[in-house]
Formats: C-alpha cells, sequence, structure tokens
C-alpha cells in the first residue's frame, strides 16, 4: 500500500535558522507530491505539487525539492509566522484521486 | 474564487445520535474527499466522490456514509454516533484532470461527542 512518512515529527527553530523537512514516500507510480500547511484548528493551505525526481518549487522561503524516493521543504531564514504543521501528500496512479497523507512536521519558530 | 464552504463549524452531539456535516466544493471542481482528523491519527480518509458516485473509501465502518448532488455539493452522515468520533472533519475538492491536481481544503467542522 502507499505510505508517506514524515520526519521529524517537530522541529524547534531559532528565527533566520534554515533547515529541511523530510517526506518519505512509497507509491505504485507517483501523480504528484503535494505539501500543505495547516494552522491550529484550520483546514491545510495548500503550498506546492511536484510531479516528477528533480523537481523544484519556490514560495518566498520555502523550497520543496523532490527524488524518487523523497521530498525536502527547506526553509530558509524562518520566521515566527512559518510556525505550523506541515503536511506531505502522495497521490499514486492506482487509486485515481485517493491522496495518503503523513502525520506531519510540526514546525516552532521563535523570535 | 470562493473557497470550499463546510457547514457547521461546531458540533456537540452525544453518543448514539447522527449527525450530518455539508461541504460545498470550489466552483469548477468534480471531486470531493472527505477527511477525519484527530491528533493521535492524522489526517484519515473517509471517501472521495466524484459526479455523484463514490470512487474511493477509506477503512472507516459502515455508520460512517456521504453523497453526492448533483451540484458537486457533498454531505456526509454518521450514525449512532461514539465518543472515539469527536474530531476535525475536512472536505476536500479538487479538478478531474490527466495530471494530478491539488485538493483544497475547507475550514473543517469540528465534532465533539459527549
Amino acid at each position: 500500500e502507499d505510505q508517506v512518512t514524515q520526519s521529524p515529527e517537530a522541529l524547534r527553530l531559532q528565527e533566520g535558522e534554515s533547515s529541511s523537512l523530510n517526506c518519505s514516500y512509497t507509491v505504485s507510480g507517483l501523480r504528484g507530491l503535494f505539501w500543505y500547511r495547516q494552522d491550529p484548528g484550520k483546514g491545510p493551505e495548500f503550498l506546492f505539487t511536484l510531479y516528477s525526481a528533480g523537481e523544484e518549487k519556490e514560495k518566498e522561503r520555502l523550497k520543496a525539492t523532490l527524488t524518487k524516493k523523497e521530498s525536502f521543504l527547506h526553509i530558509t531564514a524562518p520566521k515566527p509566522e512559518d510556525s505550523a504543521t506541515y503536511l506531505c501528500a502522495v497521490q499514486g496512479r492506482g487509486d485515481f484521486n485517493k491522496f495518503y497523507f503523513g502525520s506531519g512536521t510540526k514546525l516552532n519558530v521563535k523570535p | 474564487k470562493a473557497g470550499v464552504t463546510q457547514t457547521p463549524r461546531y458540533l456537540i452531539k452525544t453518543r448514539g445520535q447522527q449527525v450530518t456535516l455539508s461541504c460545498s466544493p470550489i466552483s469548477g471542481h468534480r471531486s470531493v474527499s472527505w477527511y477525519q482528523q484527530t491528533p493521535g491519527q492524522g489526517l484519515q480518509f473517509l471517501f472521495e466522490y466524484f459526479s455523484e458516485t463514490q470512487r474511493n473509501k477509506g477503512n472507516f465502518p459502515g455508520r460512517f456514509s456521504g453523497r453526492q448532488f448533483s451540484n458537486s455539493r457533498s454531505e456526509m452522515n454518521v450514525s449512532t454516533l461514539e465518543l472515539g468520533d469527536s474530531a476535525l472533519y475536512l472536505c476536500a475538492s479538487s479538478m478531474q484532470g490527466a495530471v494530478a491536481s491539488e485538493q483544497y481544503f475547507g475550514p473543517g467542522t469540528r465534532l465533539t461527542v459527549t
């Protein structure tokens, strides 16, 4: 079965301290890998879609990369407002519109 | 473009009751998925509807059901509520296409079962 594992579970950074979040996946034919940001009590907010190994996407301080087995979300010089839970999801070619979500990385950026 | 809307936002029910949650997708989106989110289990897939047909189903008991209307709006129903059904229920909509398309989530319905 398709699976997504995210690490670390929680990450505490000082403002300006860059780091990366990891998303490892097992899927029978990747249709897409998605990154979301979720604030407490709210629905996940879409960030990026990656379709194939080698692809990269950027948005402000965030950059997502994709290999054949994992994706990284790089956070450059984070600010306190970047504090949130970051979720990774994959869509395989088997179940057409079924998404498999990881358990997320809870990021806390201290001023 | 208006986002995904869910009603009600908050619900308090007692064990044994049933509940119906509603979701209106983004205009033009024909696929609607439902998820249950709890602190311990994360996002768990319930089911997905497209053109009024259930295409995918997660591993939840038959007490959880859903439907989709011709205007793509969707409802989910939980019968005989249990304490463990307390969760944030999220609805997500997406376009139907040949390539993968991202899902857009609503704000969720917070269900508390007492």
